[in-house]
Order: C-alpha cells, then sequence, then structure tokens
C-alpha cells in the first residue's frame, strides 16, 4: 500500500544549526517527490519537487532535498536554520497507479522550531 | 511573486446546499491548478488536477460528482461542492502552476477557503 511517513511531529533547532526533516515513503513504482511548508498566517508554499535526474534537488529558501531510492527516502535539509524557517512541513509522493490513474499522499506534516 | 486568491476565504451553509469557491491566479496564467483539502489535525490531501479547457483529474477516492471542478480560463478554476454535508466542512486550498523554463514549474498557493457545513 502507499505510504508516506513523517516520523516526527516535531524537529527543534538551533538557529545557525544544519536541520533535517525526515521524509520516507512506500509507492509501487517511481514516485515524483515534493516538499511543501505551510508558515503560520502564509498558507502553503511549494518548496521543491524530484521527478527524475540528479538525487539532489535545489529548492526555495535555501532548502535542499536527497531522493535516496534503496532507503526509500526524501529528507529536507538546510546546511544553516533561521528562525523564519519555523513552520509546518509537508513531504508529499505521486504515484502512478496500474489503473492509469495517479495518486497524491501527503505525510502528516512535521512542526520545525528553530531557537534563536 | 506570483498571487493566487481564492474567494470567499470563509463560508457557512446549511446541509444539502451547494457553495462554490473561486481561484484566481492575479498575475500569471495557469494552465494547471490544483485543489487540496486540509482536515482539521492538519494532514492534506490533493482532490484533483484541472487543467483549462479540459475536464479535471481526480484522485483515487474523490467523489467527481460531489466536487464539480470546472477551470474555464487561464486563471479562474471554481470547486463546486454539491449538496453538502457536515463532513464537508474543511480547509479548502487551490494552487495555481506557472510554467517557467519549459519543463519547471513553479507551483503558488492560495490562502485558502474555509467551509462550514451546519
Amino acid at each position: 500500500a502507499q505510504s508516506v511517513a513523517q516520523p516526527e511531529d516535531q524537529v527543534n533547532v538551533a538557529e545557525g544549526n544544519p536541520l533535517t526533516v525526515k521524509c520516507t515513503y512506500s509507492v509501487s513504482g517511481n514516485p515524483y517527490l515534493f516538499w511543501y511548508v505551510q508558515y503560520p498566517n502564509r498558507g502553503l508554499q511549494f518548496l521543491l519537487k524530484y521527478i527524475t535526474g540528479d538525487n539532489l534537488v535545489k529548492g526555495s529558501y535555501g532548502f535542499e532535498a536527497e531522493f535516496n531510492k534503496s532507503q526509500t527516502s526524501f529528507h529536507l535539509k538546510k546546511p544553516s536554520a533561521l528562525v523564519s524557517d519555523s513552520a509546518l512541513y509537508f513531504c508529499a509522493v505521486r504515484d502512478f497507479l496500474n489503473t492509469g490513474g495517479f495518486k497524491t499522499i501527503f505525510g502528516a506534516g512535521t512542526r520545525l522550531f528553530v531557537k534563536a | 511573486g506570483a498571487v493566487v486568491s481564492q474567494h470567499p476565504s470563509w463560508v457557512i451553509c446549511k446541509s444539502g446546499t451547494s457553495v462554490k469557491i473561486e481561484c484566481r491566479s492575479l498575475d500569471f496564467q495557469a494552465t494547471t491548478m490544483f485543489w487540496y483539502r486540509q482536515f482539521p489535525k492538519q494532514s492534506l490531501m490533493l482532490m484533483a488536477t484541472s487543467n483549462e479547457g479540459s475536464k479535471a483529474t481526480y484522485e483515487q477516492g474523490v467523489e467527481k460528482d460531489k466536487f464539480l471542478i470546472n477551470h474555464a480560463s487561464l486563471t479562474l478554476s471554481t470547486l463546486t461542492v454539491t449538496s453538502a454535508h457536515p463532513e464537508d466542512s474543511s480547509f479548502y486550498i487551490c494552487s495555481a502552476r506557472e510554467t517557467v523554463q519549459g519543463a519547471n514549474y513553479e507551483q503558488y498557493f492560495g490562502p485558502g477557503t474555509r467551509l462550514t457545513v451546519t
């Protein structure tokens, strides 16, 4: 069955330190992978996507994610966290079904707190 | 950056009635728009993808007759919740995709519409 897991409900990081928000998935084929961020009172924003090609994907606001096929992971990373990065982060996987349709599954979200 | 608006920002309707939510890309043309639903405990669900001038493509498990999507122009998509029930109460978010440099794209989200069905 298709699934996306964000194993941490919350991640706490000190400003200036590197951050990682984890995502693992289970799908039947070759997925498309996405990260989104939801800032307080600002709505959702698209961060980055992996479709094919280079496993390391660079996105908005200095974020990047690495597609690891063997570990079925797509962890979000940033070398140096900012207080303004504090938000809710969603990982999503788009899987193409045998029926010809497709389904996008979102993780439950990880709340990131960056302390000054 | 590009702006996507939604109208209304919140709506209360009675059970059995229909309600329409509009999504507009204000300063760019969007051949593709997406409709999402965010549940009370924050989880997100992609409902459907709409392409201008063609039928929407619904995700598996989403009732196409209940959630009618129309993408009549390059700047407007509408979601109509038909015969609404209290369980349809949710936060509905649209996004619009702008094509940049061929295959790449940017996706911009609207602020969302809070629907409450009484």
